[in-house]
């Protein structure tokens, strides 16, 4: 089963740092754009970040650029997302999605970021 | 990378049909056949239920149809179920491998 797993949510207070993770399995995970996209309490879908397949390509929506970075090991299944510098509207549940070609395939549970002091 | 338009909320009675619209500018939905829809029940992941404008995953209903005109995408649901109750978003590729959504419109079967 193509499973893909959230972690690394919780409190941070506003100017900290956060890193995301996201465990893949059950598919060729090396063979696939990544992408996280968010969503605020009571708000749309946003996309935040996307890495292709061997990480040579990073691509951000504007309001994070110079704040977060997207990464990934394909060793270990996985792909990241550092936050830094985080701002009370970087609130929101953090998506793990497979894609980023033609739409988004495969989507994680979520883990929640809160940035509050 | 403004978000896309969609209606804030939508309602049909088993049975029927709805329409929901996304509408875009020329620099995303507009010039792009990459249009796709998900589907989101409470507290639960969002789904994929058609992408490349009007192209359905496997499993997913044949109920669940999607076009595109000019700068606006549709989604039709035909059929109404009580479990199609749930929040619906779409998305357009914007270039430059960035991407933009919808703010989502809740359905309610009455």
């Amino acid at each position: 089963e193509e499973q893909l797993e959230e972690s690394g949510g919780g409190l941070v207070q506003p100017g900290g740092s956060l890193k995301l993770s996201c465990a893949a399995s059950g598919f060729a995970f090396s063979n696939y754009w990544m992408s996280w996209v968010r969503q605020a309490p009571g708000k749309g879908l946003e996309w935040v970040a996307s890495i292709k397949q061997d990480g040579s390509e990073k691509y951000y929506v504007d309001s994070v650029k110079g704040r977060f970075t997207i990464s990934r090991d394909n060793a270990k299944t996985s792909m990241y997302l550092q936050m830094n510098s985080l701002r009370a509207e970087d609130t929101a549940v953090y998506y793990c999605a497979r894609g980023a070609e033609r739409c988004f395939d495969n989507w994680g549970q979520g883990t929640l970021v809160t940035v509050s002091s | 990378q403004s978000a896309l338009t969609q209606p804030a909320s939508v309602s049909g009675s088993p049975g029927q049909s709805i329409t929901i619209s996304c509408t875009g500018t020329s620099r995303d939905v507009g010039t792009y056949d990459l249009v796709s829809w998900y589907q989101q029940h409470p507290g639960k992941a969002p789904k994929l239920m058609i992408y490349d404008v009007s192209k359905r995953p496997s499993g997913v209903s044949g109920r669940f149809s999607g076009s595109k005109s000019g700068n606006t995408a549709s989604l039709t649901i035909s059929g109404l179920q009580a479990e199609d109750e749930a929040d619906y978003s779409c998305c357009s590729y914007a270039g430059s491998r960035t991407w933009v959504f919808g703010g989502g419109t809740k359905l309610t079967v009455l």
